[in-house]
Order: C-alpha cells, then structure tokens, then sequence
C-alpha cells in the first residue's frame, strides 16, 4: 500500500485559467475527501464521496469547482476561471466506509498569479 | 455550530523538556476526536485517535492524549520533546452526519524545538 498519493505536487497558474488535481486514495477505501488549506490555517472541508457518489458539498465549493470520482477509484477536482483567493493547498484524504481515520495525501499547492 | 479551538498558536519548547498542547471543542454530541500532524510543505499524518473507552490515548511518535468530557477538551502531550517533533500540530473533531464523517479542524500550533 503506497498511500493517498496526489499530483501534481505544486501548480501555477495565471487567474481566470483552469486547474485540475488529481488524487488516488488507499485501494481498498470507499470515502474520499477534498479539504482545502490556506495559509495559517486549518484544513476546511469541500467534499466527499463515498464510492462513485458525492454525498456532499460544502458551501465553500462555488460554483467554479466540480469533483468527479468516476470508477469509484481516484478522483479529480476542477476549478474553473481561478481566482487568487483559489490559492492554497487541495488536499486529499480517504478512508473505509465504517472508519472515521482518514489518511491523507501530500496534498497540491496551488498559486494564482 | 460545532468549532474546534487550539489556544495556542505558537509554543517554543527546549529538546527534552515536556510538551502539552491544548485542544477545546464545541459539539452538541459524543466527539470522534483526532490529532494530526503536518511538517513544512507536507500532508498531514495521524498521532491518534478516541473514539470511546478508556479516555487516555497512545499514538505514534511517544505522543498521547487525554479526553476529558467535562472540560470540552482533548489535550495533545509527550514527555520529552524531540527536535524532530517540531511541526504544525492540528486537533480536528468528526461529525457524524451529512458528511460522513468529514473533519472539523482547529487552525494549529507551531512547534518550534530549540536546542
């Protein structure tokens, strides 16, 4: 088991650009989680599957965002027409149905310029 | 609304000397709660956990941990601090409901160990 893995590790991108993220979670977990982190901060929660289904959303996630988990596998996170409050860390984390320990990735730093 | 508070936000401490960071959570019921940590530029990795039981926790790394249901409070310690321990320590809470479990997270204490 290699762990929640993520890439790419570091993005830059010039405002009103799309980004997407990519994050691979532990084979056997159901849930997958986004949290995002800003600077000083504690991570906030975006989203979370459980399989193939996003059973939530929180009110951070504009509507610029979009989270797929297609397979049930990794899942990819899209943010559309960045902004520089868009800058932070995206991180990714899963976990078993039945578990509350979540395990996270390394995370993707982002930066818009 | 459910918070999770870290008091401290910065706490310098001398290698070998004892550590305790304080965690307080605000939530409507029994917590599932949680110590994370996070070295510069990385994610974050699980010291411990309580979920119930005996209120007195281990984890990794020599760290443990104390719920304490009376004071709202899941406090992080070690006996004996070591350089390498100095990092970004977060308390986080789980809410079960909606949101699977998603974490609540305090905004963290810098650990800075000096010589």
């Amino acid at each position: 088991d290699t762990g929640v893995s993520q890439d790419p590790r570091h993005k830059i991108t010039k405002r009103g650009q799309n980004v997407t993220f990519r994050c691979d979670p532990i084979s056997e977990h159901n849930r997958l989680y986004w949290y995002r982190q800003t600077l000083g901060q504690g991570p906030e929660f975006l989203t979370y599957f459980q399989n193939e289904a996003q059973l939530e959303k929180s009110r951070l996630l504009s509507d610029r965002f979009s989270a797929e988990r297609p397979k049930g596998s990794f899942s990819t996170l899209e943010i559309q027409r960045t902004e520089q409050g868009d800058s932070a860390m995206y991180l990714c984390a899963s976990s078993f149905a039945s578990g509350y320990e979540q395990y996270f990735g390394p995370g993707t730093r982002l930066t818009v310029t | 609304a459910q918070s999770v508070t870290q008091p401290d936000i910065h706490i310098t401490v001398s290698e070998g000397a004892s550590l305790e960071l304080r965690c307080n959570y605000s939530y409507g019921a029994t917590p599932y709660l949680f110590w994370y940590v996070q070295s510069p530029g990385q994610g974050l990795q699980l010291l411990l956990k309580y979920f119930s039981g005996d209120t007195l926790v281990q984890g990794i790394k020599g760290f443990e941990a104390e719920f304490k249901r009376s004071q709202s409070s899941f406090n992080l310690r070690k006996p004996s601090v070591h350089w390498s321990d100095a990092a970004e320590y977060f308390c986080a809470v789980a809410f079960v409901g909606n949101s699977g479990y998603a974490l609540n997270f305090g905004k963290g204490t810098s650990l800075l160990v000096t010589p």
